[in-house]
């Protein structure tokens, strides 16, 4: 079955600083997709970037950026210049089948808490 | 502006109550989705529908319905027979149909007390 974990439960990082939060995935699918969300204290889950399997290129927006190593079945987010705004749950998740295709989903992990030190 | 609105945004009920949750789109995305998140905790597929008069069960849709009459309408039921229904529930919308990325509502509070 197809299976995401975060095994960081909370990380801590200076403000400027970058962090790296971890995510593993398991699926025996070849087309698939990842993706990264942001959850602030007001519940919401923001989108923040995503990461398809045949991507060659590891993903970029702005000051995040998606560490995929395909083989090691990785995906951790990579947030460059942290800001006190960036204090929020992280969550990695997965896409499940083809996106064509007609009932896929996404699988989450259970998230990262990152807090933000001035 | 287009969104997802969820509501009520808390509700408290008496346990043995059934509880609608609303989630209305004007997104015009096709696919909907109800998870659920339980204090730090991931998200748990509830139901999810691809299109109008049709839904499917995800993984934990035990004590829940839902109905989807409208393209814009996806209401989830909490039934009684949910054993443990307090929780943040959350509604979303594909909008993304190459990706699969989801677009999420602001989320409705259930507390039974």
């Amino acid at each position: 079955a197809q299976k995401i974990t975060q095994t960081q439960p909370g990380m801590f990082v200076q403000e400027k600083e970058a962090v790296t939060l971890d995510c593993t995935y398991d699926t025996s699918d070849q087309s698939y997709g990842l993706f990264w969300y942001k959850q602030p204290s007001s519940g919401e889950m923001i989108f923040l970037i995503y990461q398809g399997s045949y991507d060659e290129q590891n993903a970029t927006e702005g000051r995040y950026s998606l560490n995929f190593q395909k083989a090691r079945k990785s995906a951790n987010l990579v947030i460059s210049a942290s800001q006190l705004g960036d204090s929020a749950m992280y969550f990695c998740a997965m896409r499940e089948g083809w996106s064509g295709g007609g009932y896929n989903k996404l699988i989450f992990g259970a998230g990262t808490r990152l807090a933000v030190h001035p | 502006d287009g969104g997802i609105t969820q509501s009520p945004k808390y509700l408290f009920r008496k346990e043995g109550q059934n509880v609608t949750l609303s989630c209305e789109q004007n997104l015009n995305h096709d696919a909907m989705y109800w998870y659920r998140q339980d204090p730090g905790q991931g998200l748990r597929l509830i139901y999810y529908s691809q299109i109008v008069n049709d839904f499917q069960k995800g993984d934990i849709a035990e004590g829940y319905s839902v109905s989807r009459e409208k393209k814009e309408s996806f209401p989830l039921t909490v039934t009684s027979a949910q054993k443990n229904p307090t929780a943040f529930y959350l509604c979303a919308s594909k909008r993304d149909r190459h990706t699969g990325e989801l677009f999420f509502g602001e989320g409705s509070r259930l507390t039974v007390l």
